[in-house]
């Protein structure tokens, strides 16, 4: 299975800020998946990234606040913008290796904004 | 009512238990189960996986699932400390895109 490289592993930012998460997978892959989990609740998809095209954003998440980049088969970035509190979360990137199932995810960067 | 339920836990056994995990969804077009391990700091681990309806064993852990029901299992025989962790049930159906739609989560304590 795919091995991912998630940074940075944690985070505490100031509201009004910023920040950029890192995602590199050691095999191409189709597409790339960013989840949020928040404490105690259960994962939730933000969006899913195609190389060579605009981010598929699901209900509830938008561009603005959530830009994503997918420059090569690779490696993808998030971007948590002019972030607040409710922000707080464990943000993890997640790869399909070719199947519908079997879904590998990275180690997740928890972000906590102050 | 979410589309997967999941009891939250915590779920505390002693070493040598066998532990039952357990979802119910209601989308009845979900056609791929996994379960996920999640421990501390880290990000989800896939342990099993199964196709429609039907039984699936890998070492300690089987997995179950009864479409009819719309209800998933996952066992744990003799249940080790290094089990404890947070278990995430999961489920995609191809006319969603094989979207993941995972369960809340449940915390397990593995008492030595």
């Amino acid at each position: 299975s795919a091995v991912i490289s998630q940074k940075p592993s944690r985070d505490i930012c100031q509201r009004g800020t910023s920040l950029t998460i890192q995602c590199q997978v050691d095999s191409q892959v189709t597409m790339m998946f960013w989840y949020r989990q928040q404490p105690g609740q259960s994962l939730t998809l933000i969006a899913t990234a195609n190389q060579g095209s605009e981010a598929t954003y699901e209900s509830g998440f938008v561009i603005d606040k959530f830009p994503i980049s997918r420059p090569n088969l690779t490696f993808s970035t998030l971007t948590v913008s002019n972030m607040s509190p409710e922000d707080s979360s464990i943000y993890l990137c997640s790869v399909e290796p070719g199947h519908p199932y079997g879904y590998t995810f990275g180690s997740g960067t928890r972000l906590t904004v102050v | 009512q979410k589309e997967v339920e999941q009891d939250p836990g915590p779920l505390s056994v002693p070493e040598g238990a066998i532990v039952s995990l357990n979802c119910t969804y209601s989308n009845s077009a979900f056609q791929y189960f996994m379960w996920y391990r999640q421990y501390s700091r880290k990000g989800p681990e896939l342990l099993m996986y199964t196709y429609s309806s039907g039984n699936k064993e890998d070492g300690r852990f089987t997995a179950q699932v009864d479409k009819s029901s719309k209800y998933i299992s996952l066992f744990i025989r003799d249940s080790q400390p290094s089990d404890s962790a947070t278990y995430l049930c999961a489920m995609s159906a191809r006319d969603s895109s094989y979207k993941l739609i995972f369960g809340s989560g449940t915390r397990l304590l593995v008492r030595p």
